[in-house]
């Protein structure tokens, strides 16, 4: 059974402050994708990666970077978090395996409050 | 720039009816459309998908139809149930596994009794 979790459900954090949200999957998959969902404007890609140390920009990556250093965990970073980026944030992974289309898992999601 | 366009944003559909959700998206070279479930406090979870070479795929209750030439997809969910409330996302993608879904914003279904 697939199993992608993430490192905090609640998350309460100042403006400014550094922020790090991790994201752990069991299941050796190569993908790891970062995306932020509000309410009407559905999930929006920040960054993915497809390997460990690699990482492409998604559609909203201003504010945020990234880190995979394992292939199993991918850390999202706010360095100095603002209060638009008050959101739910969802992790996903799935496989990557000659070329065909695995199913996305996602985790439960951090829901983060800055103030 | 949104790529998939969803519709409606909310569904109030009575115990036993018809739910039917719709996207249409514009890039051609999308050829992966799948169907995810939200319910509250979790994350969302692949429901169905479909390829173009088919114009329906049913699983149970869930149906999705496609129309390759007008560009559009939709998702029935037959008998529909107060366990069916939930948050439905449509997306597309191109079919390799490491090119990105593009998510619609999503439709809140209600089943009322």
């Amino acid at each position: 059974d697939v199993k992608v979790t993430q490192s905090s459900r609640y998350l309460v954090k100042r403006t400014g402050e550094k922020v790090f949200l991790e994201c752990v999957q069991d299941m050796d998959h190569e993908n790891m994708f970062w995306y932020r969902q509000d309410p009407g404007l559905g999930l929006r890609l920040i960054y993915f990666s497809y390997d460990v140390k690699m990482k492409e920009k998604g559609d909203i990556p201003e504010g945020y970077s990234v880190s995979r250093e394992k292939k199993e965990r991918f850390s999202l970073i706010l360095e100095s978090a603002s209060t638009n980026q008050t959101s739910m944030y969802l992790c996903a992974s799935s496989l990557s395996r000659g070329g065909r289309r695995y199913e996305q898992y996602f985790g439960p999601g951090t829901r983060l409050t800055v103030t | 720039q949104q790529q998939v366009k969803q519709s409606p944003q909310s569904l109030i559909v009575q115990k036993g009816g018809i739910s039917i959700i719709n996207c249409a998206y514009e890039n051609t070279a999308f050829d992966y459309f799948p169907w995810y479930q939200q319910f509250p406090g979790k994350g969302p979870a692949l429901l169905i998908a479909i390829r173009p070479d088919v114009s329906e795929k049913k699983e149970g209750r869930f149906t999705i139809s496609f129309n390759k030439s007008a560009k559009q997809f939709s998702l029935h969910i037959m008998d529909s149930q107060p366990g069916d409330s939930a948050t439905y996302f449509c997306a597309a993608s191109g079919y390799a596994g490491n090119t990105p879904l593009v998510f619609g914003k999503g439709t809140r279904l209600s089943v009322i009794a």
